[in-house]
């Protein structure tokens, strides 16, 4: 069965601080994503890998950064955690001939305070 | 960046066929269309992607008139379980698009009544 798994369901973090959240993949898929999902603004793309080392800006990429060391891992950085990043947090992975259809994870809810 | 328009709710009894319309006017000349059900506290779960005309799978179709212009999701009898909300989403992850890389709609909420 298809599985992504992210590391905390709810994570609290203070202004300033430096937030890892980490997306792991057992499909061995070639493309991993992040999101954020808002109330009233539905998800936005926030970067995405399509292999190891590889990643291209989403939509929404300011103020955050991304790194893939291995090809069933995908993180999440916060440089300098805002409040305004305080959000659900999303990792999605799919195969690299059918891009759009991604498999998710159950969601980080990230708040910073 | 494409902006795509969804309605906000929509309501069905048991049974019935459901149509949910998404309007993306302004839809790139490659961009995919794509559409997700999302249930409280979970992630959401890819339905049906298409690029023009008609694709049909187990669960859905999806209908894409000439001008690309909007799509329309259809789930024949609907059930309780199927109350959840539904995104729309246009755009190309692979390569350049005016319209962005992958653009979610607000999503419908469907409620399904016995």
């Amino acid at each position: 069965d298809v599985k992504v798994t992210q590391s905390s369901r709810y994570l609290v973090k203070r202004t300033g601080e430096k937030v890892f959240l980490e997306c792991v993949q057992d499909m061995d898929h070639e493309n991993m994503f992040w999101y954020r999902q808002d109330p009233g603004l539905g998800l936005r793309l926030i970067y995405f890998s399509y292999d190891v080392k590889m990643k291209e800006k989403g939509d929404i990429p300011e103020g955050y950064s991304v790194s893939r060391e291995k090809k069933e891992r995908f993180s999440l950085i916060l440089e300098s955690a805002s409040t305004n990043q305080t959000s659900m947090y999303l990792c999605a992975s799919s195969e690299g001939h059918s891009p759009y259809e991604q498999y998710f994870g159950p969601g980080t809810r990230l708040t910073v305070t | 960046l494409a902006k795509t328009t969804q309605p906000i709710s929509m309501d069905s009894y048991e049974g019935q066929e459901v149509n949910i319309t998404c309007s993306h006017n302004n839809i790139a000349t490659n961009d995919y269309i794509t559409w997700y059900q999302q249930f409280p506290s979970q992630g959401p779960r890819f339905i049906i992607q298409g690029y023009k005309t008609k694709v049909t799978n187990e669960v859905a179709s999806l209908f894409i008139p000439a001008d690309r212009k909007s799509s329309t999701l259809s789930l024949p009898r609907v059930s309780l379980s199927d109350t959840a909300v539904y995104y729309c989403l246009v755009g190309l992850i692979y390569g350049s698009s005016n319209t962005g890389k992958l653009i979610f709609g607000q999503g419908t909420t469907l409620q399904v009544k016995p």
